[in-house]
Formats: structure tokens, sequence, C-alpha cells
């Protein structure tokens, strides 16, 4: 079946733009996930939304940042007024539910120029 | 708090070879654990996952990791490495049926011809 897709794969914007990023989990999947990969380093958990409950943002790293899970299916990460230090691989997640493996889309790759 | 450590940058082997790729975890409760493989300019994709019963977890591609609970080790091995196993490796952990996975920095492997 369908896996985990993100859109775009590429996006090259100026400091200071706004840039959304899309997330399509699998379907019937409840959990949602965003994290960030920076050069080099490992995954930084962003946030998480489990069906209707109310996301965590605790890895949100400014209130530049913000998404919303629409329908308890697509997902969308809004990056506002992008600085530089932002560039990184934004990965999308999603699961059956707590405790289970997640499944990864291919990322975004977000450079700020 | 939960932690994983994977002490090793970079892993260099020969095809053919056995290839083990180090992972030590610090969770409180009982802990699951996983392993993820991203080839270059793709997500990260599940490979196993240890949650209870056999130490000893078989995954995808042959690889298999042994979970030991005294030394809070989830090391991943595979009998006879090949050139395609080339990748960086993250390990992860989560505490229970808690959503939030925490990984490893990653390893890069690279097995040479």
């Amino acid at each position: 079946g369908a896996g985990v897709s993100q859109s775009p794969s590429n996006k090259v914007t100026e400091k200071g733009k706004d840039v959304e990023l899309r997330c399509d989990p699998i379907s019937g999947h409840t959990a949602l996930y965003w994290y960030r990969q920076s050069l080099g380093q490992g995954l930084e958990f962003l946030i998480y939304f489990q069906g209707n409950s109310a996301p965590d943002k605790s890895g949100l790293p400014s209130d530049r940042f913000s998404a919303e899970r629409t329908g308890g299916s697509v997902s969308t990460l809004t990056i506002q007024r992008t600085q530089q230090e932002d560039s990184a691989v934004y990965l999308c997640a999603s699961s059956p539910g707590t405790g289970r493996e997640q499944y990864f889309g291919p990322g975004t790759r977000l450079t700020v120029t | 708090a939960q932690s994983v450590a994977q002490p090793e940058d970079q892993v260099n082997v020969a095809e053919g070879n056995p290839l083990t790729v180090k992972c030590t975890y610090s969770v409180s409760g009982n802990p699951y654990l996983f392993w993820y493989v991203q080839y270059p300019n793709r997500g990260l994709q599940f490979l196993l996952k240890y949650i209870t019963g056999d130490n000893l977890v078989k995954g995808s591609y042959g690889f298999e990791a042994e979970f030991n609970k005294s030394q809070t080790s989830f090391h991943l091995k595979k009998p006879s490495a090949l050139v395609s196993d080339s990748a960086l490796y993250f390990c992860a952990v989560n505490k229970g049926n808690d959503y939030k996975l925490s990984f490893g920095a990653g390893t890069t492997v690279t097995v040479r011809a």
C-alpha cells in the first residue's frame, strides 16, 4: 500500500519568508509525528498528533513553528519568518498507535538562503 | 527521561564479514527498542523492534538484534554484510506504551567490496 508522502521534496526560500510543508500519513494511522534532521545530526522531535487529542508541541523550537492536522489525516507544518538555522530535512512519520513502529516519509529538504 | 547512545559514529567492514552496530539505552520501566536505516536522500526505514519475548529479534534484510537487559544494550547485527548495507543506522527507544521515540545520533556503516 501507499506509504507516507511529503511535499515538496525540496524547498528553497529566502530568509524571512513563510513556508508550509505537507505530510500525508498512511491511511488508518492515528498517530503522526514531525521530526527535524539537521546535517550530520540525529532526529529532533518536533510535534506529535494522536487522533483527536491535543497535540504534543513540546519539541517545537520557537513560536515561529506551528502544525495542524486536519480531519485526523493530512498534516501541515508551517514555519514563519524563516531563518537560516531552519535549514534541515523535515521528516514526517505515522504509526498505527502509540508504542508502535513509525513509518517515515522521504522528507522535505528546506534550504533558507 | 529516556535516551539512546550509539558509541560509534562510523563502522567500516568488508563485504562478507559480520556487521555489528552498537546501541545502549536508558529508560525507566520496560523499553520498546527499534532500529531504523536511512539510505542517502531517503526517509528512515523500519528494520526491527523489541517489545517483549525472545531477546534475539529478527528483522528485514537479514538483520537481527539482541536485547540485553543487564547491559541495557540492543546491538544490531548481520552475519554477512553486503555493499548495499552501506547506510546510516539509528537506534531508538521509548518507554512502554509512550509515544515519544528518542533516537540515537546514528552510525554510518560503510561496507567495502
